[in-house]
């Protein structure tokens, strides 16, 4: 069965420190991935994208890798803040030829001034 | 931009009754998205529109949900009748189309319980 898996456990780091999030996918070809964010109370709020032929993709401080043959993405925040604690969404594009996408479940982190 | 707007943003019902969840899209975008959201199952995509039509509905869990979405500005989710086990955060998204490199913009969810 289709199915993507992110860090289960919640992931603790001190501020200053590089935070890594990991998504997982099995059986999907997906043409991209997407990452969101999601704030207690409040609805995901999309960060990066980033296509199957991209490599690597940054934003400020994130930064996304797509490796399509270990079928896993890692997202990384450099010099976390207290402010980046929030849970994190992966989702992937079902079919490679809508935006009908299918959400992992979410890593929560914390980040400790 | 007001964003995508959800009401109510709290519902609280018994079991059996009615409940309609209601959703305003970003102007001018093309694509509405139901989702709903628990600890045991995450984001579950539930139906999605393009130019008020439905394309699909296959995440509809049972006949007991029903979705419209009359004009461009507006949609519904409706629960008819409701359980416990429908106890969730609804979300509703919209986005310029499906092409699949477009983006999602969600709303703040309407939190249900149905007791």
């Amino acid at each position: 069965s289709q199915k993507i898996e992110q860090n289960s456990e919640a992931l603790n780091i001190q501020e200053g420190k590089t935070a890594t999030l990991t998504c997982n996918y099995t059986n999907y070809s997906p043409a991209y991935l997407q990452w969101y964010r999601q704030d207690p109370g409040r609805g995901p709020v999309f960060l990066l994208l980033i296509r199957e032929n991209e490599k690597e993709k940054r934003k400020e401080r994130l930064k996304v890798t797509f490796d399509t043959t270990l079928k896993q993405s890692l997202f990384h925040i450099t010099a976390s803040q207290p402010a980046d604690s929030a849970t994190y969404l992966c989702a992937l594009d079902r079919s490679g030829a809508t935006n009908k996408l299918i959400f992992g479940t979410g890593t929560l982190l914390a980040v400790q001034p | 931009d007001a964003g995508v707007i959800q009401s109510p943003r709290h519902e609280v019902t018994e079991m059996g009754q009615e409940v309609t969840l209601r959703c305003k899209p970003i102007s001018g975008h093309n694509s509405l998205f139901w989702y709903r959201q628990t600890m045991m199952r995450g984001l579950e995509l539930l139906i999605y529109f393009n130019n008020n039509v439905p394309i699909d509905d296959s995440g509809m869990p049972e006949d007991r949900f029903s979705a419209k979405m009359p004009n461009a500005s507006f949609s519904t989710l409706k629960i008819q009748p409701s359980e416990p086990r429908d106890s969730a955060v609804y979300f509703c998204a919209s986005s310029g189309g499906l092409a699949v490199q477009e983006t999602q913009y969600f709303g703040p969810g309407t939190r249900l319980l149905v007791l």
